[in-house]
């Protein structure tokens, strides 16, 4: 059981570079998500998706865009990379369907844009 | 809507001495509560939740958490730090959003920093 996974782990782009941020789970759960890590921000929501065939705008989606490729995975896309894009990256999953309400996290994809 | 707040940034502790992570939210609804732990360049894993009944909760690595539902706080604590407490602590609040989802919003975390 590997959980969840991200790729890939680092990555640097230029302004205006578009790239695609992969993230699989194999738990089997339905709602997954992605977040952006800032310091003294905490974690922020960009986008959701609550099952399979769904996708749901978070707190700060502007810039990106998302596929839920199937149950197992969740991409993040970057059409042209800004600087404030530069961040940590968090995939999470949960399993509402079975009531277990805590989200299972990747261990992130460090993003710089330069 | 709901908010997370832990006002406290960074908590330097002494190894062995007691520590509180506070954690206060603004909710309408009934909510579950989770503090979740992230250690330098990884990602964040369960700590402990409380979703109902008792609301004193146990987790791992000897923390517990008391929900007060009066005071609308999740404060977190242990009585003795280890120097492998050392990380980040995010407490998370989820409800149930308009549409009837679980959304889930998280605090902006407290540093803590076990010092020998």
């Amino acid at each position: 059981n590997a959980g969840v996974t991200q790729t890939p782990k680092f990555q640097v782009l230029k302004t205006g570079q578009s790239m695609t941020l992969q993230c699989a789970q194999d738990m089997n759960h339905n709602s997954m998500y992605w977040y952006r890590q800032d310091p003294g921000m905490g974690l922020r929501l960009i986008y959701y998706s609550a099952s399979e065939g769904t996708t749901d705008k978070g707190e700060v989606p502007n810039g990106y865009n998302v596929s839920r490729l199937n149950k197992r995975e969740f991409s993040l896309r970057l059409e042209s990379a800004a600087p404030s894009q530069t961040s940590v990256y968090f995939c999470a999953s949960r399993d509402l369907a079975a009531l277990r309400h805590e989200q299972y996290f990747g261990p992130g994809t460090r993003l710089t844009v330069t | 809507a709901q908010s997370v707040t832990q006002l406290d940034s960074q908590v330097p502790v002494f190894e062995e001495a007691p520590v509180e992570l506070r954690c206060n939210y603004s909710s309408s609804v009934s909510v579950y509560l989770f503090w979740y732990v992230q250690y330098p360049n990884q990602g964040l894993q369960l700590l402990l939740k409380y979703l109902s009944g008792s609301t004193l909760v146990k987790g791992i690595n000897g923390f517990e958490a008391e929900f007060n539902k009066s005071q609308t706080s999740f404060h977190l604590r242990k009585p003795s730090v280890h120097i492998s407490d050392t990380a980040e602590y995010f407490c998370a609040v989820s409800e149930k959003d308009s549409g009837g989802y679980q959304k889930v919003t998280f605090g902006t975390g407290t540093k803590l920093q076990v010092i020998p």
